[in-house]
């Protein structure tokens, strides 16, 4: 089955740091970019980064640059985002998509990641 | 960053009828090398992740329904359902992959009446 699963979401203290895993089946993990969405509670729909194949190109959106870090693990076929110096704005569900390139066509259902004291 | 405006916000149609919503983008999706619109649909009912429709600004994801139909070039895009159905109550995001960073716009819910 062509899927991808999200975990690693949980409650975190402002100040700190989780890591959220994706992995990938049914497909050629190899042949596609990797991006995180995430959705603040109520709200729409944010990019947040993405990775090319074989990893030498990343992007962040600005809010969350210096503090996030996307990699890949192409031999697990597994997607990471490193989330370090939480804000309560960071507080959402984190979903795993996938593409050809920016355009994703496949989705996780997401984990989520609450941010509180 | 390019800013995507839906309108409406929400509308709410009968069952059957036609449901219209428009995205505009702040500069061209067009792109000169390959003549197409990197702009795209997606569906969203609660508890659920977005459920990719429509790519390249008209072209329906496998599975889609035909009632679901995408048009517009450069910067003003629609998405239409031509007949509504009850299970596409949902929000519905645009979404353009253009140029970084990728952007959504704020999402328009549709109801029905």
């Amino acid at each position: 089955e062509v899927q991808l699963v999200e975990s690693g979401g949980d409650l975190v203290q402002p100040g700190g740091s989780l890591r959220l895993s994706c992995a990938a089946s049914g497909f050629t993990f190899t042949n596609n970019w990797m991006t995180w969405v995430r959705q603040a509670p109520g709200k729409g729909l944010e990019w947040v980064a993405n990775m090319n194949q074989d990893g030498s190109v990343k992007d962040y959106v600005d809010s969350v640059k210096g503090r996030f870090t996307i990699s890949r693990d192409n031999t697990k076929k597994s997607l990471y985002l490193q989330m370090n110096n939480l804000r309560i704005e960071d507080t959402a569900v984190y979903f795993c998509a996938s593409g050809a390139g920016w355009y994703c066509d496949l989705w996780g259902r997401g984990t989520l990641v609450t941010v509180s004291s | 960053d390019i800013v995507m405006t839906q309108s409406p916000d929400s509308l709410a149609v009968s069952l059957g009828e036609r449901a219209t919503i428009n995205c505009k983008s702040s500069q061209s999706l067009l792109s000169n090398s390959n003549n197409k619109n990197y702009l795209a649909w997606y569906q969203q009912r609660p508890g659920q992740p977005p459920k990719p429709l429509i790519s390249w600004a008209s072209t329906r994801e496998s599975g889609v329904p035909d009632r679901f139909s995408g048009s517009g070039s450069g910067t003003d895009f629609t998405l239409t359902i031509s007949s509504l159905q009850a299970e596409d109550a949902a929000i519905y995001y645009c979404h353009q992959y253009h140029s970084g960073p990728p952007t959504f716009g704020g999402g328009t819910k549709v109801e029905i009446k």
